[in-house]
């Protein structure tokens, strides 16, 4: 199984702060990674997929980097909404495997 | 629009079974497989299987493959997942997911099963 290995577990930031969340696969994935945000109590929702591109309709403040087995996610300016947890995940190969998240709290 | 619907919660003792259901709308279900997740509380995503709606193919994660079947209704847009043998850290809200071999881009609302004695 390829396992993703996401960091950091946690963070603290506040309105309008830029934060950056690493994803790193045990081997090569190409582009076949997604990021999703979960609020509490609710389903995952993608955002991007391709390790790069946004679904239609997300914000442009959410910015997926990187290819192979290193990936990053940017939220350039974090609003409201986005304290949230993240999860990268791959789907390159089965089993579909996710980071472990990382939850981005209020400062 | 696209939506998957699933089944209420449940409550099951340890050892029995639960079956939950996953109804698709607003696309041609029979074009895109379905995967299986689950979240126990305050953990992260696990992936249990697919299932290709038209074909009923299945490919389970090695973890589940004695105790999760996966089944498909297409006269109802509807596929299933049996879990048996329940323990309590099966305990979890469980998701469907629309599954085009690719991101997962559409996801049911969760069903929280609970096994407990």
């Amino acid at each position: 199984d390829i396992q993703m290995t996401q960091s950091p577990s946690s963070l603290s930031a506040s309105l309008g702060d830029r934060v950056t969340i690493t994803c790193r696969a045990s081997q090569n994935i190409g582009h076949y990674l997604g990021w999703y945000r979960q609020k509490p109590g609710k389903a995952p929702e993608l955002l991007l997929y391709g390790a790069s591109i946004l679904l239609e309709g997300v914000p442009s403040r959410f910015i997926g980097t990187g290819s192979g087995t290193d990936f990053t996610l940017t939220i350039s300016s974090l609003r409201p909404e986005d304290f949230a947890t993240y999860y990268c995940q791959q789907y390159d190969n089965v089993p579909r495997t996710f980071g472990r998240g990382t939850k981005v709290d209020i400062k | 629009q696209v939506q998957l619907v699933q089944s209420g919660g449940e409550v099951k003792k340890p050892g029995t079974s639960v079956r939950v259901s996953c109804k698709g709308s607003g696309y041609e279900f029979a074009k895109f497989g379905i995967s299986w997740l689950r979240q126990a509380p305050g953990q992260g995503l696990e992936w249990m299987g697919w299932i290709d709606p038209d074909t009923g193919n299945t490919n389970d994660a090695q973890k589940f493959k004695d105790r999760v079947m996966l089944a498909t209704d297409s006269a109802t847009d509807t596929v299933y997942m049996e879990m048996k043998n329940l323990r309590s850290d099966d305990t979890a809200v469980y998701y469907c997911a629309r599954d085009p071999s690719g991101p997962l881009a559409y996801w049911g609302q969760g069903t929280l099963v609970t096994v407990s004695s």
